[in-house]
């Protein structure tokens, strides 16, 4: 089944204490994203990649990094938490960049 | 990328055709229309997408003004599964921005029995 997978679904943590949330997809995608969601403010795009060795900053990069060093996998790193990042986090995919981006099930970030 | 705007929300009948309108009149003309759809707090979906001419798939048709300023998205027997945020879209396939996918407040659209 084509399809994006986001490990963990939820997850709650500390301040400061680095994690990493995992994005793979299995449609040999180029196109790869994230996005944060948060009452009021939409979905913001924080990161984005073309290609593999490929990434550009979003609207919300600060405090977030990437790294796409194979093409299925695109995951997202905060090196510091703070709690302003607790948020509903969505990794999606597509084969050309606007045209049917596929997203994962989203992972609930809770930064205590 | 051109700004879109569209109406906070929208009512409709289960069983009628809902009709979702955004407003795009800054377009450039290698921009494209796209309409994703969030329920509840899923992963958004893909809809549909046009340049000019008018478009239909499985899920919904989109109507394209000829001086593409506006846009139509139309479920055509809208059932309570449609229930949704809807979200339209304009964005520039071959620029510098490609992939840069940007949401904007959508359209929440509520279907009754």
């Amino acid at each position: 089944e084509a399809q994006v997978t986001q490990n963990p679904r939820y997850l709650i943590t500390v301040t400061g204490k680095k994690l990493t949330v995992t994005c793979s997809q299995n449609m040999n995608h180029e196109y790869m994203s994230w996005y944060r969601q948060d009452p009021g403010l939409g979905l913001r795009q924080i990161y984005y990649s073309m290609n593999v060795e490929v990434t550009d900053k979003g609207d919300v990069p600060e405090g977030y990094k990437v790294s796409r060093k194979e093409k299925r996998n695109f995951p997202l790193i905060l090196e510091s938490p703070s709690p302003n990042q607790t948020s509903l986090y969505f990794c999606a995919s597509s084969p050309t960049g606007g045209y049917g981006y596929t997203f994962g099930s989203g992972t609930r970030l809770t930064v205590v | 990328d051109a700004k879109t705007t569209q109406p906070p929300s929208m009512d409709c009948a289960e069983g009628r055709a809902a009709n979702l309108p955004c407003n795009h009149s800054t377009i450039s003309g290698n921009e494209y229309v796209y309409w994703y759809r969030q329920i509840h707090s899923q992963g958004p979906q893909y809809i549909i997408h046009g340049l000019k001419n008018n478009e239909t798939n499985e899920m919904a048709s989109l109507i394209i003004t000829e001086d593409r300023k506006s846009s139509t998205l139309i479920l055509p027997h809208a059932t309570l599964r449609d229930t949704a945020v809807y979200y339209c879209i304009a964005l520039n396939a071959g620029g510098t921005s490609y992939g840069k996918l940007t949401f904007g407040q959508g359209t929440i659209l509520t279907v009754h029995p």
